[in-house]
């Protein structure tokens, strides 16, 4: 089973407006964590937001919010008020555990913005 | 503050050769991890480094290997070169330690074709 699952392979939004991508994940280890990375054309991951799997707020940042579903084992990345610098792949992934650093990665999603 | 340095950024081989990449983390990073991202596969984790030992390694043949030095600088190597090993070679860094986001800091990529 994919650890990690983006369903959206393309999304386009209105300069200004929010949009959500989804992320679901998998796993049976108590302790993980979910992040979000932005990749642009260039090619650098850019981290973008953590969730911890304890943590009982979602996480925010800046105009980066992270919608934790946790019974529901969802991650969402919401960006407010896109500009035309958001568009880019955006990767969800997640941590199993607190020791090691073997990242499970989705497939990514490409954002659109529409001036 | 130095961001991880990946070189070389692009490098052509043939069927057969073998290439070292390499990968200087941010400064006081002690963990260095390497994915291959291909557009079929997606981001796959080949294998973490911290204090110059390997602490995790993906499913990958044994053709891929890495070392990590005493300043935490990374290389990983690839023999015999096959042409589904043409990828973009990412280099990530972390603290490493336990507890925290951890989030991985990425270099911008080594891109290798292989012909």
């Amino acid at each position: 089973a994919q650890k990690i699952t983006q369903t959206q392979p393309g999304m386009f939004v209105q300069e200004k407006e929010a949009v959500t991508l989804d992320c679901t994940y998998d796993t049976s280890d108590p302790s993980y964590g979910l992040f979000w990375y932005k990749q642009p054309s260039s090619g650098e991951m850019i981290f973008l937001i953590y969730q911890g799997s304890y943590d009982q707020q979602n996480a925010t940042e800046g105009r980066y919010s992270l919608n934790f579903q946790k019974a529901r084992k969802s991650a969402n990345l919401v960006i407010s008020a896109s500009q035309l610098g958001d568009s880019a792949m955006y990767f969800c992934a997640m941590r199993e555990g607190w020791t090691g650093n073997q990242f499970y990665f989705g497939t990514g999603t490409s954002l659109t913005v529409i001036p | 503050k130095a961001g991880v340095t990946q070189t070389p950024r692009y490098l052509i081989k043939t069927r057969g050769q073998q290439v070292t990449l390499s990968c200087s983390p941010i400064s006081g990073h002690r963990s260095v991890s390497w994915y291959q991202q291909t557009p079929g596969q997606g981001l796959q984790f080949l294998f973490e480094y911290f204090s110059e030992t390997q602490r995790n390694k993906g499913n990958f043949p044994g053709r891929f290997s890495g070392r990590q030095f005493s300043n935490s600088r990374s290389e990983m190597n690839v023999s015999t070169l096959e042409l589904g090993d043409s990828a973009l070679y990412l280099c990530a860094s972390s603290l490493g330690a336990s507890g925290g986001p951890g989030e991985l800091f990425f270099g911008e990529g080594s891109r290798l074709t292989v012909l």
